[in-house]
């Protein structure tokens, strides 16, 4: 399973867009990339998945480039309530068997700013 | 409304006394699996389920049982918990082990302490 490197904290000010980048050097063929956030005491929440190039739902976009080491997800015009750990994961794509196994590093704790 | 609940939601007991944490999804999630949560660790897997009776050990399995009798519940047993076992603990599911189906909905978590 490919390891995921992320800066462990960030700050930002409201208003402003966020980029968190995620390494993850031996990603495999099959590894979609996923992010969720944490808020304190509460479980994870998924936030958006992809595999390559660009991703974007209604709360965040995820940049992904061709050789796939690497991905930004990006946070626009953050707020207060986004202050939360951010958690890159890299998983199997596992069509014929095995299991989506999930590992969360110590994510990135984003604190926003008034 | 869609999701994962467990009980209790907190726990203070003592070395040896058998627990055991509930947690149920009405979501006709295939999968599920729990989780603990340690300062400085992330969150770590303790066991999973593909399916109904369909049970397998994650990255910290020791201590722990698990069954998967019925869909919707995924119980935690800790049979004689000890201090190391002081931690959050949370239950997630998803649609299914396999395949594009990371999005895992987790509950709103168990604060367990053991003295």
């Amino acid at each position: 399973l490919a390891k995921t490197t992320q800066p462990i904290s960030m700050d930002s000010y409201e208003g402003q867009e966020v980029n968190i980048t995620c390494s993850h050097n031996n990603i495999a063929t099959n590894d979609y990339i996923t992010w969720y956030q944490q808020f304190p005491s509460q479980g994870p929440r998924f936030i958006i998945q992809g595999y390559k190039t660009k991703v974007t739902n209604e709360v965040a976009s995820l940049f992904i480039p061709a050789d796939r080491k690497s991905s930004t997800l990006s946070l626009p015009r953050v707020s207060l309530s986004d202050t939360a750990v951010y958690y890159c994961l890299v998983g199997d794509f596992a069509p014929s068997g095995g299991y989506n196994k999930l590992i969360f590093g110590a994510g990135t704790r984003l604190a926003v700013h008034p | 409304e869609a999701q994962v609940t467990q009980n209790p939601r907190y726990l203070i007991t003592v070395t040896g006394k058998k627990l055991t944490v509930t947690c149920s999804q009405n979501m006709n999630h295939e999968y599920m699996s729990w989780y603990r949560q340690d300062p400085g660790l992330g969150l770590r897997q303790i066991y999973y389920s593909m399916n109904v009776e369909v049970t397998d050990k994650g990255d910290v399995p020791e201590g722990y049982k698990v069954s998967r009798k019925e869909k919707r519940n995924f119980p935690l047993i800790l049979e004689s918990p000890s201090p190391n076992q002081t931690s959050l603990y949370f239950c997630a599911s998803s649609r299914s082990g396999t395949g594009l189906s990371y999005e895992q909905y987790f509950g709103p978590g168990t604060r367990l302490t053991v003295t």
